[in-house]
């Protein structure tokens, strides 16, 4: 089954404790990126990928960053958590130019 | 700058009512394609429809309609006969050519009541 997955689906945390969101797709898509949605902001591009080891920012990369060493996984890594990081986090995945695939998200809380 | 709004925070009808969800984009791209999503309450995002902008015919899925008016540079999104299962946040999506960014607008909560 064509899907992208994401872990965890839920965790809290501390502020300053480093964090791993991992993501990974199954379609061999190139093109992977991540998403935050908060609440009357809708979703917005944090980081993404067109292809290995090709990563670019989006709108608000501030606070995270981002690997690509293979296809089919985009790690979210967070360094030092704040809690304006608490949100719910989405990967995504396409082939160029085609429809994004979304996971079914992270909620993260930073206390 | 492409921009997408969606100027309806909240909606409320009873079940059987028909309901429009209204989007409203910017783009200065001639090619560009237009998205409606779902997130239920369960929060996952669920594709609904992917318009390109040389393709203007309304499109109907079930009791799902699309009205896409390059002139006014709308893309809205018709439930007819709403049901309890309908109630969900729905968002309106522009990507332009070049990109695969999507930009989303901030969402229409919509809710349907027994």
């Amino acid at each position: 089954e064509a899907q992208v997955t994401q872990n965890p689906r839920y965790l809290i945390t501390v502020t300053g404790k480093k964090l791993t969101v991992t993501c990974s797709q199954n379609m061999n898509h190139e093109y992977m990126s991540w998403y935050r949605q908060d609440p009357g902001l809708g979703l917005r591009q944090i980081y993404y990928s067109m292809n290995v080891e090709v990563t670019d920012k989006g709108d608000v990369p501030e606070g995270y960053k981002v690997s690509r060493k293979e296809k089919r996984n985009f790690p979210l890594i967070l360094e030092s958590p704040s809690p304006n990081q608490t949100s719910l986090y989405f990967c995504a995945s396409s082939e160029r130019g085609g429809e994004q695939f979304f996971g079914p998200g992270t909620r993260l809380t930073v206390l | 700058a492409q921009k997408v709004t969606q100027a309806q925070t909240e909606i409320s009808v009873v079940e059987k009512e028909d309901v429009t969800l209204d989007c409203v984009y910017e783009t200065r791209d001639t090619t560009y394609y237009l998205f409606w999503y779902k997130q239920p309450p369960s929060g996952e995002l669920v594709f609904l429809i992917r318009r390109n902008s040389f393709d203007e015919q309304n499109e109907i899925s079930g009791r799902y309609s699309w009205n896409f008016q390059k002139s006014t540079s709308s893309f809205n999104f018709t439930i007819t006969a709403s049901q309890v299962v309908d109630s969900a946040v729905y968002f309106c999506a522009l990507k332009g050519y070049n990109t695969d960014k999507l930009i989303f607008g901030t969402g229409t909560r919509l809710q349907v009541f027994p």
